[in-house]
């Protein structure tokens, strides 16, 4: 248990399902991201939000729109998916000042 | 940006064995962290190091941070040691936003 939590752990979707992934910190952290891990592949940064705004967009496809209604909660909607966006999707967060990043499990998506 | 190197980027050992991981920066960094990612995808913090010598059981870690590298020890490796361990650096001279390197992939055998 890192202090991050996401749901769902699992998400199987057809390519005109509208979802969405969401991640919880309770580490008292000011930064969050989202990463995209498909197979055998290192880690993409998709988003990071610091104090609630967006910071970093990595060229991620409008079909991923993230949202930070808070410090503690991220949420990344999906919507009108491909195939190829089938991964592991990790959230993590840090502060600002000491960053040390944790990680929650992770959700494994499948786009059909 | 910075740059990350690991390596090597596979490694397949017998249960036992020691083992050496090496991740290589291009730049100075405020902050360093091991990582293992488990076969499940979770990344485990290992070690936050942006500077000398941590250990934590049979793992160690040492960044050499004015030659911009560290090393990761494995002693006495367990299957459960399989997995991928992550380098992520944080840049002196930019924005709290680490940069990983590609991992090392690493198989332990019974």
């Amino acid at each position: 248990e890192t202090g991050v939590t996401q749901t769902p752990r699992h998400l199987v979707m057809g390519m005109t399902n509208k979802k969405s992934l969401k991640c919880e910190q309770h580490l008292g952290h000011n930064a969050m991201y989202w990463y995209k891990q498909s197979a055998k592949k290192p880690l993409e940064l998709m988003f990071v939000y610091s104090l609630e705004e967006r910071v970093e967009n990595n060229s991620v496809p409008s079909r991923f729109s993230p949202e930070c209604p808070n410090s503690s909660h991220l949420f990344l909607h999906l919507h009108t998916l491909q195939p190829e966006d089938s991964a592991l999707y990790l959230c993590a967060s840090s502060h600002e000042d000491y960053n040390e990043q944790f990680f929650g499990p992770g959700t494994r998506l499948t786009v059909l | 940006g910075i740059q990350v190197e690991q390596s090597p980027p596979d490694l397949i050992l017998q249960e036992g064995a020691n083992s050496t991981l090496r991740c290589n920066f291009s730049d100075s960094v405020n902050n360093l962290q091991w990582f293992h990612q488990n076969p499940w995808g979770q990344l485990i913090n290992l070690f936050y190091i942006p500077s000398g010598t941590k250990q934590n059981g049979r793992l160690s870690a040492t960044t050499v941070a004015t030659e911009r590298y560290s090393l990761l020890y494995i002693s006495s490796s367990q299957t459960t040691d399989s997995g991928v361990y992550f380098c992520a650096v944080v840049s002196s001279g930019g924005s709290y936003i680490p940069t990983f390197g590609r991992g090392t992939s690493l198989i332990v055998h019974p």
